[in-house]
């Protein structure tokens, strides 16, 4: 079955640790993308990536850092410098060169900082 | 740069009731639109787009939305809604023109369905 996984579920970490967030898509998808989701503020987009070792920052890049070393993978760090990095992140994957942008979503790994 | 406007958070609603959702959106240039739909600790799931052509667009299961230039609208209908519709619903935009494949979402809609 094609889609995106994203891993682990749930991910505790302490206070003053760098912790990475896995997204794999076997969709064949060129562009990747993260967004970070709290209660009723919706999606913010982190980063985003439109083909291999390329990548550009979204809305609040402040404290996360990407790789697109492979056209499946988008790995995403959430750094020490994120003063409030609890939340929900969302990975999300797209063709590059249609006319609209349909984002296809991984199932989310929520993040709690301890 | 685009905004998109949900307006309201909260909808609770009675099973074989009908439901609204509305969206606006404020843009300087021609979008796309879309719908999604999130369950419970779950990833998103496109419900619905308009991308041109009839402003009336339908889901498989119900669900519909009508894209309205003059009012900056994308609103989302179901005349009868199950327990199963419980969910949040997000309306998200992209600028048709620039087309740089980057959604704006709003706050979201949490529908809640009783019976």
């Amino acid at each position: 079955d094609g889609g995106i996984t994203q891993s682990p579920k749930y991910l505790f970490r302490k206070e003053g640790q760098n912790v990475t967030l896995s997204c794999e898509q076997n969709l064949n998808h060129d562009a990747m993308y993260w967004y970070r989701q709290d209660p009723g503020q919706g999606l913010r987009l982190i980063y985003y990536s439109q083909i291999v070792n390329d990548f550009q920052k979204g809305d609040i890049a402040e404290g996360y850092s990407v790789s697109r070393e492979k056209k499946e993978s988008f790995p995403l760090t959430v750094t020490s410098a994120q003063k409030n990095p609890t939340a929900f992140y969302l990975c999300a994957s797209s063709i590059v060169g249609e006319a609209y942008n349909e984002q296809f979503f991984g199932p989310g790994t929520r993040l709690t900082v301890l | 740069a685009q905004s998109v406007t949900q307006l309201d958070s909260q909808v609770p609603v009675f099973e074989e009731a009908p439901v609204e959702l509305r969206c606006n959106y404020s843009s300087s240039v021609s979008v796309y639109l879309f719908w999604y739909v999130q369950y419970p600790n779950q990833g998103l799931q496109l419900l619905l787009k308009y991308l041109s052509g009839s402003t009336l667009v339908k889901s498989i299961n119900g669900f519909e939305a009508e894209f309205n230039k003059s009012q900056t609208s994308f609103h989302l209908r179901k005349p009868s809604v199950h327990i199963s519709d419980t969910a949040e619903y997000f309306c998200a935009v992209s600028d048709r023109i620039r087309n740089d494949y980057k959604l704006s979402f709003g706050a979201g809609t949490t529908v809640t369905v009783r019976a």
